[in-house]
């Protein structure tokens, strides 16, 4: 079976600019959460999405957004680009049932912000 | 953001030897997960820890869920190449949403050949 898959797998982009990042679960899983990851550091939580609803959000401003859809994807998207954005973005999903909470991760989206 | 405190922040070890690390929390937590990360790559789930003094292994590795619910502890037994990694230690603070995992800085694990 397939696991968490992102894409893209790298992105460029400058200030000022808008990005769209993908994830897709694993098969069976309709929880999605979005982790930023600078580099040295461990990951920050940034949205859970579960039955296409926002269920947490971390410490992160109004640029970020995301959503998700009823095949369970999701999309990341972070607008008006700084440079202190460039991270490695990663998506976790699970089954979200009670007493199972082992979350799962892509490989992430490497973001350079120029 | 929030962090744990995790311990060692980096070492070098002998093939073959153990290996201890730490995690400790200022607030509790009602789960604990221990993750390896590889450059380039997303953290993969070594350990999953649910209840307050659980012991459970993968392996030659063993994690501990402390009894007062604000640490925990991953061990690595004979210590192998492949085991050069950084690890995670993640936790779920009391009332967060589920997918909400508060993570430390990592272990960054190092093994002479």
């Amino acid at each position: 079976d397939a696991g968490v898959t992102q894409s893209p797998t790298h992105l460029i982009k400058t200030r000022g600019q808008h990005v769209t990042l993908r994830c897709s679960p694993i098969s069976g899983h309709k929880s999605v959460s979005w982790y930023q990851q600078v580099l040295g550091q461990g990951p920050q939580f940034i949205f859970q999405y579960y039955e296409k609803e926002e269920r947490g959000r971390g410490n992160f401003p109004d640029r970020f957004s995301a959503r998700q859809f009823p095949n369970y994807s999701s999309e990341l998207n972070v607008n008006a680009l700084l440079l202190g954005d460039s991270a490695l973005y990663l998506c976790a999903s699970s089954w979200d049932r009670g007493g199972d909470e082992k979350l799962f991760f892509g490989s992430g989206t490497q973001l350079s912000v120029l | 953001g929030q962090q744990l405190n995790q311990s060692p922040q980096s070492m070098f070890i002998q093939e073959g030897e153990d290996v201890s690390m730490n995690c400790t929390s200022s607030s509790i937590f009602n789960t604990w997960l221990w993750y390896k990360q590889d450059p380039g790559e997303g953290p993969v789930l070594l350990i999953a820890l649910y209840k307050a003094g659980e012991l459970t292994s993968n392996g030659r590795l063993t994690a501990q869920f402390g009894i007062t619910r604000k640490d925990s502890f991953l061990n690595i037994s004979a210590s192998i190449p492949s085991d050069v990694g950084i690890y995670f230690c993640a936790g779920r603070a009391v009332g967060g949403s589920q997918g909400n995992l508060i993570f430390g800085k990592g272990t960054k694990l190092s093994v002479k050949p």
